[in-house]
């Protein structure tokens, strides 16, 4: 069993499309995340959000929106995608507030995303 | 904020050689530090953590050290294998927060 997938693993589509990467985690966590890594390999937390609150929003053009339906569950949407949209975007999850926030990071592996 | 810049970006070591990445870190209440390997094509996997309360934590081939001090940590692999090439990331967090903040990667190159 996969702890945390998501779909799809490659993502080809044209500037201007809209598109959207579901993330499923299996493991319990209250605490999931969407990562960007760009080709420098750098990686770039965008959203975080907690037992379906989002906790963590960081400087995101508003074309990207997380919706989390429930705690097992954060999908990422892009609206009019750019070139400069193109890169790696990985979700993970962790054990959140329930323990302490400093606990292992758990990540699917990664959707690649090319904007032609 | 905290912020964690990691060296070197790139290092190439020989087979059964040891490798030393190091990060520092610029907010002293940080207090947990992750290493993660990314192997291709895949997500960051963590491999090894140390807490501010201790200043060395070894598992098999891999150690981590922590000087709080002068707010520096390195990650040691020793006897390289092959399997050992990937990137490697840091990252330093404290414990009333809830955001990693990472470092830059470093891609670990074993020849043969």
């Amino acid at each position: 069993d996969t702890a945390v997938s998501q779909t799809p693993k490659y993502l080809v589509t044209q500037m201007g499309n809209d598109k959207s990467i579901k993330c499923e985690q299996n493991l319990g966590h209250d605490t999931m995340y969407w990562y960007k890594q760009d080709s420098k390999k750098f990686l770039k937390i965008m959203f975080s959000y907690n037992n379906k609150e989002l906790i963590i929003n960081e400087t995101v053009p508003n074309r990207f929106s997380p919706k989390s339906p429930d705690k097992a569950h954060l999908n990422l949407h892009i609206n009019s995608l750019e070139l400069g949209d193109s890169a790696v975007y990985f979700c993970a999850s962790g054990p959140g507030r329930r323990t302490s926030w400093n606990e292992k990071l758990f990540f699917g592996s990664g959707t690649q995303l090319s904007v032609l | 904020g905290e912020n964690v810049e990691q060296h070197p970006s790139t290092l190439s070591v020989q087979e059964g050689d040891s490798a030393v990445i190091k990060c520092t870190y610029s907010d002293s209440a940080s207090n947990y530090f992750p290493w993660y390997k990314q192997e291709l094509g895949k997500g960051p996997q963590l491999i090894i953590d140390i807490r501010s309360n201790v200043g060395e934590k070894k598992d098999q081939r891999i150690a981590v050290t922590l000087n709080k001090t002068a707010k520096h940590f390195s990650l040691h692999i020793t006897e390289t294998q092959p399997e050992d090439s990937a990137v490697y990331f840091c990252a330093a967090s404290i414990n009333s927060n809830y955001q990693l903040i990472w470092g830059a990667g470093t891609k670990l190159i074993i020849k043969p």
